[in-house]
């Protein structure tokens, strides 16, 4: 079975620009989950999705947004980078929310996108 | 509010040694679900256990274990006989019954030395 796969997996940007990343979830799975990982902040959650609807949002600035499509691909967009954007973004997927099947509680994790906005 | 607590930013162990990894975690919730994960330098995150708050038992999985504590609110990670190949960053993550949202520890790195 394929784990979960993100694109592109590096990418260079200069402030003020805007990018856009993916994330394609295990098969089967319904919820995507993205997460920011910085050096002086560490693994920040940025929102999820479920069945195409945003069900969390973590406490990040709206330059920050996503969409989930009806195939469960997920994208996340930044407009506007700045230097402190950069970071390496990790999707995660989930059989599930909350409440499902025991077996539903894992998310998996993709090998994330390295973005530097210099 | 949820708060998970690595305090060890960094441990350094020759191999063969055993090694434990702090996690203390504060919630309200009754119902929480507790992770672990490896992020080896590649980056990405490597699922390695979940416990949920109403299961105590501690857990064993070959070098791996893991013991629950609820009264001290940890859940702490022990590798026995290190590996070199088990040189990674180690998260620990809480998450409640209201979503998928995880909220991760500062990670421990561990560096096995041969």
């Amino acid at each position: 079975k394929a784990g979960v796969t993100q694109t592109p997996r590096y990418l260079i940007k200069t402030r003020g620009q805007q990018v856009t990343l993916s994330c394609s979830p295990i098969s089967g799975h319904r919820s995507v989950s993205w997460y920011q990982q910085t050096p002086g902040q560490g693994l920040q959650f940025l929102f999820e999705y479920f069945s195409e609807t945003q069900r969390n949002k973590g406490n990040f600035p709206g330059r920050f947004s996503g969409r989930q499509f009806s195939n469960s691909r997920s994208e996340m967009n930044v407009s506007t980078l700045e230097l402190g954007d950069s970071a390496l973004y990790l999707c995660a997927s989930s059989r599930s929310l909350a409440g499902g099947p025991e077996a539903a509680h894992e998310q998996y994790f993709g090998p994330g996108t390295r973005l530097t906005v210099t | 509010a949820q708060k998970v607590t690595q305090a060890q930013t960094e441990i350094s162990v020759v191999e063969k040694e055993d090694v434990t990894l702090d996690c203390v975690y504060e919630t309200r919730d009754t119902t929480y679900y507790l992770f672990w994960y490896k992020q080896p330098p590649s980056g990405e995150l490597v699922f390695l256990i979940r416990r949920n708050s109403f299961d105590e038992q501690n857990e064993i999985s070959g070098r791996y274990s893991w013991n629950f504590q609820k009264s001290t609110s940890s859940f702490n990670f022990t590798i026995t006989a290190s590996q070199v190949v088990d040189s990674a960053v180690y998260f620990c993550a809480l998450r409640n019954n209201a979503g998928n949202m995880l909220t991760f520890g500062g990670g421990t790195r561990l560096m096995v030395k041969p």
